[in-house]
């Protein structure tokens, strides 16, 4: 099993730019989330989806929009970058209730 | 609305100590508690969990133990390696309702070094 998989891995952007994370699991989970993560810092929730057809806000929402896609994907689109947004993004799936699986991370750098 | 915090935010300790994280929790009706380690340029991976009808669980050398009384929970390990040198995270949550959804509330995190 892959587990979550993130791509791309890395990206630079210029301000003003628009780009989209895509994350897919195959765990057949029914959550899906994004974090951003920024140096020295703890893990904020910026979207979550609880079920397929069903996405929220969560702590760090502005500037982004989300997608759940199917079951399966579950993307993270920045329409016009900003260099606030420069950060490691993580996207994480999970059952009902149990641990969430973590992909490897999307590092953006927003110049 | 539930809020972890986690002690210590950075921890030294020498090769083959013990090293000892503490998390408490606000909602006495948090019932799960997960741990997880991210290493340098990973994503977090879960190491353990406990679950509150649980006061103790060990996995090899790192083990997990929950006072529900306190509402603390701390993670354990025991004769560490340069490899346990991570960022260690706890988290915290409750049995979703209907149509809710799985909320982990994450602790800040610990920076734990384990010097040769």
């Amino acid at each position: 099993n892959a587990g979550v998989t993130q791509t791309p891995k890395f990206q630079v952007l210029k301000t003003g730019q628009s780009m989209t994370l895509q994350c897919a699991q195959d765990m057949n989970h029914n959550s899906m989330y994004w974090y951003r993560q920024d140096p020295g810092m703890g893990l904020r929730l910026i979207y979550y989806s609880a079920s397929e057809g069903t996405t929220d806000k969560g702590e760090v929402p502005n500037g982004y929009n989300v997608s759940r896609l199917n079951k399966r994907e579950f993307s993270l689109r920045l329409e016009s970058a900003a260099p606030s947004q420069t950060s490691v993004y993580f996207c994480a799936s999970s059952p009902r209730q149990n641990g969430y699986t973590f992909g490897s991370g999307t590092r953006l750098t927003v110049v | 609305g539930e809020n972890v915090e986690q002690h210590p935010s950075t921890l030294s300790v020498q090769e083959g100590d013990s090293a000892v994280i503490k998390c408490t929790y606000s909602d006495s009706a948090s019932n799960y508690f997960p741990w997880y380690k991210q290493e340098l340029g990973k994503g977090p991976q879960l190491i353990i969990d406990i679950r509150s009808n649980v006061g103790e669980k060990k996995d090899q050398r790192i083990a997990v133990t929950l006072n529900k009384t306190a509402k603390h929970f701390s993670l354990h390990i025991t004769e560490t390696q340069p490899e346990d040198s991570a960022v260690y995270f706890c988290a915290a949550s409750q049995t979703p309702g209907p149509g809710g959804y799985n909320k982990l509330i994450f602790g800040a995190g610990t920076r734990l070094a384990v010097h040769p």
